[in-house]
């Protein structure tokens, strides 16, 4: 299994709620990252997590809230939005982080909009 | 500052070869990553160079020269299903991916 998998697809959201993006892997990778992308723009790093815990946050604004319940999960969670904050969020995963080459295997990502 | 640079689109026929284009400055290295994007999608790994030669994978190769800074991705026998974005990326010091802006690759018949 060389997949990495994010629901929902597509999110439409008001400013006002709370919701969250989930992304699963099997491939034991031990690295999981959030990337955030604009339109006809390259992926942005949010976060990585390495063994499960927080390795990198890259001044994210405090209404993003990213969990690692296990190895497998990555969960973003999201609070109080903003129009601007509308773009494809991306899930991915790599065997390692921070220890040389380990290839990063991208989710599908998740289509948010925010009213 | 750190800065990667590829032109942001080019066009050619299917059946022929591209040559793909990267420049950077960045605090360390630590390999140079290759990525195939369409539209909407999730971009997928083509190619990881850290020594200066030569990378063949199949149509795809990709080359590298650390003294230049430079890399580029070249396609050969161009399909219509090649017309993507192209993003380069280079580990830096840190192992974190600093992404160029994408190069649009637009296939006509």
């Amino acid at each position: 299994d060389t997949e990495v998998t994010q629901t929902p697809k597509h999110l439409v959201m008001g400013m006002t709620n709370k919701k969250s993006l989930k992304c699963e892997q099997h491939m034991g990778h031990r690295a999981m990252y959030w990337y955030k992308q604009k339109a006809k723009k390259p992926p942005e790093l949010m976060f990585v997590y390495s063994y499960e815990k927080l390795s990198i946050n890259e001044s994210v604004p405090s209404r993003f809230s990213p969990e690692c319940p296990n190895s497998s999960l990555l969960n973003l969670h999201l609070h109080a939005l903003q129009p601007e904050d509308s773009a494809l969020y991306l899930c991915a995963s790599s065997q390692e982080a921070g220890t040389g080459f380990h290839e990063q295997f991208f989710g599908p990502g998740t289509r948010l909009t925010v009213l | 500052g750190q800065n990667i640079d590829q032109p942001t689109e080019m066009t050619a026929t299917e059946g022929a070869i591209v040559q793909i284009n990267c420049t950077y400055q960045t605090s360390g290295f630590n390999g140079l990553f290759w990525y195939q994007q369409h539209a909407g999608e999730a971009p997928t790994f083509l190619s990881y160079n850290v020594l200066d030669g030569l990378e063949e994978k199949g149509r795809f190769s990709s080359f590298l020269s650390r003294s230049k800074g430079y890399s580029y991705l070249l396609l050969k026998e161009l399909q219509m299903k090649d017309s993507a974005s192209y993003l380069c990326a280079v580990m830096d010091s840190n192992y974190q991916l600093i992404w160029g802006a994408g190069t649009k690759l637009i296939i006509k018949p």
